[in-house]
């Protein structure tokens, strides 16, 4: 079975623009969740999908935002890029999502200048 | 709020050394924890899984285990071996009333480092 999937694996962009990720969960499940990873906060649950709705949502603002598709592909778009947005993104898939593994993709590794 | 701690925040030993990674964690009230390792610039790849109901896992040579009553769980390293250099997290998933919501929330890492 094919792990978790992120596209793209590394990306630059500048201040003030916007980005999309992309997130294609292991075949058969259902939950994807997103987090954020710095040196200076650790890692950060962004949100999680299931089902095409949104389920759980962390502590970040609204710039923030994500969708997931029948399939249960997911993807993350942040508007408004700012400099502390530089980070490693990480999604990772589950069955259900409430009481299993969660398996993480590569990540996407964003720099914004 | 939920804290999640983990110390040390690096650790270095010799090969074959067995070795205990801690992560505390303040409330009580999770539905379960889980351990990954991270190798530099990677995703996190799953070890054990405890469910709340739980006290320990076992797989090969980790072993983990859970005490809710005081917010703490060890990873037990067997005899380890340099391809078990990696950051091992610890998360746990609480559960966010009224809602029902829930969320993972890591520590910050062991960094470990086995010396050939």
């Amino acid at each position: 079975k094919a792990g978790v999937t992120q596209t793209p694996r590394y990306l630059i962009k500048t201040r003030g623009q916007q980005v999309t990720l992309s997130c294609s969960p292991i075949s058969g499940h259902r939950s994807v969740s997103w987090y954020q990873q710095t040196p200076g906060q650790g890692l950060q649950f962004l949100f999680e999908y299931f089902s095409e709705t949104q389920r759980n949502k962390g502590n970040f603002p609204g710039r923030f935002s994500g969708r997931q598709f029948s399939n249960s592909r997911s993807e993350m778009n942040v508007s408004t890029l700012e400099l502390g947005d530089s980070a490693l993104y990480l999604c990772a898939s589950s069955l259900s999502g409430a009481q299993e593994t969660q398996y993480f993709g590569p990540g996407t590794r964003l720099l914004v200048l | 709020k939920q804290e999640v701690t983990q110390i040390p925040a690096a650790l270095s030993v010799p090969e074959g050394e067995n070795l205990v990674l801690n992560c505390s964690f303040t409330d009580s009230a999770i539905y379960n924890l889980q351990w990954f390792r991270q190798d530099p610039g990677k995703g996190l790849t799953s070890l054990l899984l405890i469910q709340s109901s739980q006290r320990e896992q076992t797989s090969g040579r980790l072993n983990a285990s859970l005490d809710k009553s005081s917010g703490r769980s060890t990873l037990y390293i067997a005899a380890s071996q340099p391809g078990d250099s990696a950051t091992y997290l610890c998360a746990v998933r609480t559960q966010n009333p009224p809602s029902g919501t829930y969320k993972y929330i890591f520590g910050t890492g062991t960094r470990l480092k086995v010396l050939a």
